[in-house]
Formats: C-alpha cells, sequence, structure tokens
C-alpha cells in the first residue's frame, strides 16, 4: 500500500523567511502532484511533476522530484500572508490513475 | 468550461435519512472521483470511475455508501441511511489522463451535517 507522509503537519512562520515542506512516499512513482487548499475551500492544483529532478515554479513557490529518494519538496521563498493554507502533495500509483494524498501541511504566514 | 460542478453546496440531515450528493464533471475528462475530508482522517478516496465504470471501491466505508454514474456528465454519491459519523465534506473530482499528468479538478464541495 502506497504511505504519503508530509512534514511538518504545521508550520508557523513570518513573512519574508524561507522555508520547505517535505513529501516522502514509499513506492515508485514518478508522478507527484502539490495542491493547495485554503479553509472552508476546495483543492487548487498548484504543481504537477511528472519526472525524476521535475523542477516547478511559480511565484515565491518551487516543487521539486526526486524519484531515486521517492522525496519531493516544496520551497516557500520570501514568504508572504497570502499563501497561508493547507499544502497537499499527491502520488500517482504507477499502477493506476487515482492519487494518494498527504495529510497536508498547514501553513500561516504571520506579519 | 464551469468546472466540476457539485449539488448541494450544504446538506443538513437527521440520522437515517437518505442523503444523495451530485456531481457533474468537466466534459471530456474520463475520470471522476469522490473523496471525503473530516479533520479526523483527512482526505479519503471513496470510488472512483473511468468511463462511467466503476475501478476501485475499496475507499467506500460500508454498504450504507453507494455511487453511481449513469453517463459522461453526472454522477451520484447516495448514503442510506445517513449516520452522524458521516458528517464531512464531500469532494468530487475529475481528470483527463494524459501525456500532461492526472490533474484531478475539484469541485467546491459538499459539507454534510447529519444530526
Amino acid at each position: 500500500e502506497l504511505k504519503v507522509e508530509q512534514n511538518p503537519l504545521f508550520l508557523s512562520m513570518q513573512e519574508g523567511k524561507n522555508y520547505t515542506i517535505y513529501c516522502n512516499y514509499s513506492t515508485t512513482s514518478d508522478r507527484l502532484y502539490w495542491y493547495r487548499q485554503d479553509p472552508g475551500k476546495s483543492l487548487e492544483s498548484l504543481f504537477v511533476l511528472l519526472s525524476n529532478g521535475a523542477v516547478k515554479q511559480e511565484g515565491r513557490l518551487m516543487a521539486s522530484l526526486d524519484t531515486k529518494a521517492r522525496l519531493s519538496t516544496l520551497h516557500i521563498t520570501a514568504a508572504v500572508h497570502d499563501l497561508s493554507a493547507t499544502y497537499f502533495c499527491a502520488v500517482e500509483e504507477t499502477s493506476g490513475s487515482r492519487l494518494t494524498f498527504g495529510e497536508g501541511t498547514q501553513l500561516t504566514v504571520n506579519p | 468550461d464551469a468546472g466540476v460542478i457539485q449539488s448541494p453546496r450544504h446538506e443538513v440531515t437527521e440520522m437515517g435519512q437518505e442523503v444523495t450528493l451530485r456531481c457533474k464533471p468537466i466534459s471530456g475528462h474520463d475520470y471522476l472521483f469522490w473523496y471525503r475530508q473530516t479533520m479526523m482522517r483527512g482526505l479519503e478516496l471513496l470510488i472512483y470511475f473511468n468511463n462511467n465504470v466503476p475501478i476501485d471501491d475499496s475507499g467506500m466505508p460500508e454498504d450504507r455508501f453507494s455511487a453511481k454514474m449513469p453517463n459522461a456528465s453526472f454522477s451520484t454519491l447516495k448514503i442510506q441511511p445517513s449516520e452522524p459519523r458521516d458528517s464531512a465534506v464531500y469532494f468530487c473530482a475529475s481528470s483527463l489522463v494524459g501525456t500532461g499528468g492526472n490533474i484531478q479538478y475539484f469541485g467546491a464541495g459538499t459539507r454534510l451535517s447529519v444530526l
């Protein structure tokens, strides 16, 4: 059974600081997705990583994938309050099209 | 496209009543997923369909839950009878699997409260 673990689960950071969220998974896969969820809202796709070494950037967020280490990172640069949300990583099992989601990282950016 | 459309947005019902949640996927998508989200259990996949055919329903908690997809533009998730522990946000998502991956697009969700 595929397991996806994120850490930290809760992150409180100051505006302007940098931080990284980690996503580890337990079986072979080269397809990983990052989503954002605002409180009381739905999930919104952020990044799609489809190969080893893939790197995607959007604004202050950058995601990368290391399939050999079974690890993806979501790096936050110079955080701003608008980035406060819960971030999920999800891994697509090679055998099918279901996604297995991590527990989510609740990020709070304080002024 | 209007995105994935779910109805109702909120549902309050009493224990023992039947609840039906509805979903209209994005036109042209070939996969449809039903999820449940709670604070305690996080985001759980209940069932998913490919081209209207159920592929994996191993996440359906028990026989009280059933899902159908009679055509490419409509799916329902039914709970009968409902129980307080079914209270959660239920999301429907759809995707079109291709070279660009399997990005799932989520609906706004149905917040279910069973009293």
